[in-house]
């Protein structure tokens, strides 16, 4: 079964340290990983995806993930923190196959707090 | 281009009484799915939808009806409210079903059902 587990409920860190949001996976066949960010009282919004090739993918905001095949992890990262980051972060598995194509399976969400 | 557009963004229903949550989407997607986001559980799958006149099941599906007679348009239904419904309801809509293809989401519904 396609799975993705967060294993932080939150994420704390101060302005301008690097942050990074744990994300690991377990999938049948190739994962297509993707992370969602969602802002108090909206809807979720796509930052990037993993398919295939170059295992750091560069998505919005600077925001990047790196995708590591022997460890089954996709970790967000970014460099330095702002406090507009904070927010909820979804990790998500795409199914690709039969019947279910398309479906995504979501973590539980990590909430980041950036402090100034 | 307005992408995902839900309504109503709010409702507050009493238990047995029924509703529809209206999605539009002008993107020309063919894929358009309900999700349920409660609080520590991520976002749930409801129902499906791979094409116009299409529906499909998804992970909790028991207690709603879906229907996409319009392309643009998923409707979720409600027949008989139950407090264990109460929650934050997103429609996403993505090109395909492909591996490539993001889903893009609308900005909720939050239900309280009393």
């Amino acid at each position: 079964a396609q799975s993705v587990a967060q294993p932080e409920d939150q994420v704390n860190v101060a302005e301008g340290n690097p942050l990074t949001v744990k994300c690991t996976y377990s999938v049948s066949g190739n994962p297509y990983l993707f992370w969602y960010v969602q802002y108090p009282n909206r809807g979720l919004q796509f930052l990037l995806k993993y398919i295939t090739g170059d295992n750091l993918v560069k998505g919005s905001y600077g925001f990047e993930a790196e995708f590591n095949k022997s460890q089954t992890s996709f970790h967000l990262k970014k460099p330095s923190a702002l406090v507009s980051d904070s927010a909820l972060y979804f990790c998500a598995v795409r199914d690709v196959r039969g019947s279910t194509l398309g479906r995504l399976y979501f973590g539980r969400g990590t909430q980041l707090t950036v402090w100034p | 281009n307005a992408g995902v557009t839900q309504t109503p963004k709010f409702r507050v229903l009493k238990t047995g009484q029924s509703m529809t949550l209206l999605c539009a989407q002008d993107m020309n997607h063919e894929y358009m799915y309900w999700y349920r986001q409660d609080p520590g559980m991520g976002l749930r799958l409801i129902h499906y939808s791979v094409g116009e006149g299409t529906t499909a099941k998804g992970e909790v599906p028991d207690g709603y009806n879906v229907s996409r007679l319009k392309k643009q348009n998923f409707l979720l239904g409600l027949e008989s409210a139950a407090p264990s419904q109460t929650s934050v309801y997103f429609c996403a809509s993505s090109e395909t079903g492909l591996k490539y293809n993001e889903q893009f989401f609308g900005p909720g519904t939050r239900l309280t059902v009393l």
